[in-house]
């Protein structure tokens, strides 16, 4: 059974750096079948894909935050992680890992529990 | 790529069969664009139901079907029950480009 489990701070300041990791239980981060994504879903809003990366490094992102987004891989550890710059209150959200996206077998088919970040002054 | 357009609302009663739409997928021919559905409980994580336009996955019940034509992807789910009452959101996935889009989510309502 494939398992992700999200972890970070849940408080960031306004305008610094927003960091989780994603440690992966059940499945090896290094496959070359998949693709492990972050999505966040905003207070009251809908699902919002941030972007991805595979095991080699190759990233995808959604255009409008590529240049505040960073998702690197680490396979000795089995985790990848996300940053986020100079955030905003409108960064605040269920921040999910999830297994999926790019542009082979790009269904997002197993989900971490969710992790709220809430940015605030 | 543009968001895709999702009714926010949509109702039933136990029994009957909706259909969701998603509609303003752009597909050129090149960037080929396949859809998937998730459904979102309160208070859980979302879960996956039809991947690549109609296929469901191994966790979802039968009575879900996907379909896609032109730049619109349905989503019927038949012989309604209470316990479908629940967020449902498209997504397209761009095959080149590796973009994936969602669409806004619609509450289904069981009467």
């Amino acid at each position: 059974q494939v398992q992700l489990q999200e972890s970070g701070p849940g408080l960031v300041k306004t305008s610094e750096t927003l960091s989780l990791t994603c440690l992966v239980n059940g499945a090896s981060i290094s496959s070359s079948s998949h693709y492990w994504a972050f999505i966040r879903q905003p207070p009251g809003k809908g699902l919002e894909w941030i972007g991805s990366v595979r095991y080699s490094g190759t990233t995808y992102y959604k255009p409008s935050l590529q240049s505040r987004a960073t998702i690197r891989v680490d396979t000795s550890k089995n985790v990848f992680s996300l940053k986020m710059t100079s955030v905003t209150a409108a960064d605040t959200a269920v921040y999910y890992c999830v297994r999926g996206g790019g542009t082979y077998r790009p269904e997002f088919d197993y989900w971490g529990q969710g992790t709220l970040v809430t940015v605030s002054s | 790529q543009s968001p895709l357009t999702q009714p926010a609302s949509v109702s039933g009663s136990p029994g009957q069969s909706i259909t969701i739409s998603c509609t303003g997928i752009s597909d050129d021919g090149v960037n080929r664009q396949l859809v998937s559905w998730y459904q979102r409980h309160p208070g859980q994580a979302p879960k996956l139901i039809i991947l690549e336009d109609s296929r469901r996955s191994s966790w979802a019940s039968n009575r879900f079907s996907g379909s896609k034509s032109g730049t619109t992807a349905s989503l019927t789910i038949s012989g309604l029950q209470a316990e479908d009452e629940a967020e449902y959101y498209c997504c397209s996935h761009a095959g080149v480009s590796g973009v994936s889009v969602f669409g806004g989510g619609t509450k289904v309502v069981v009467l």
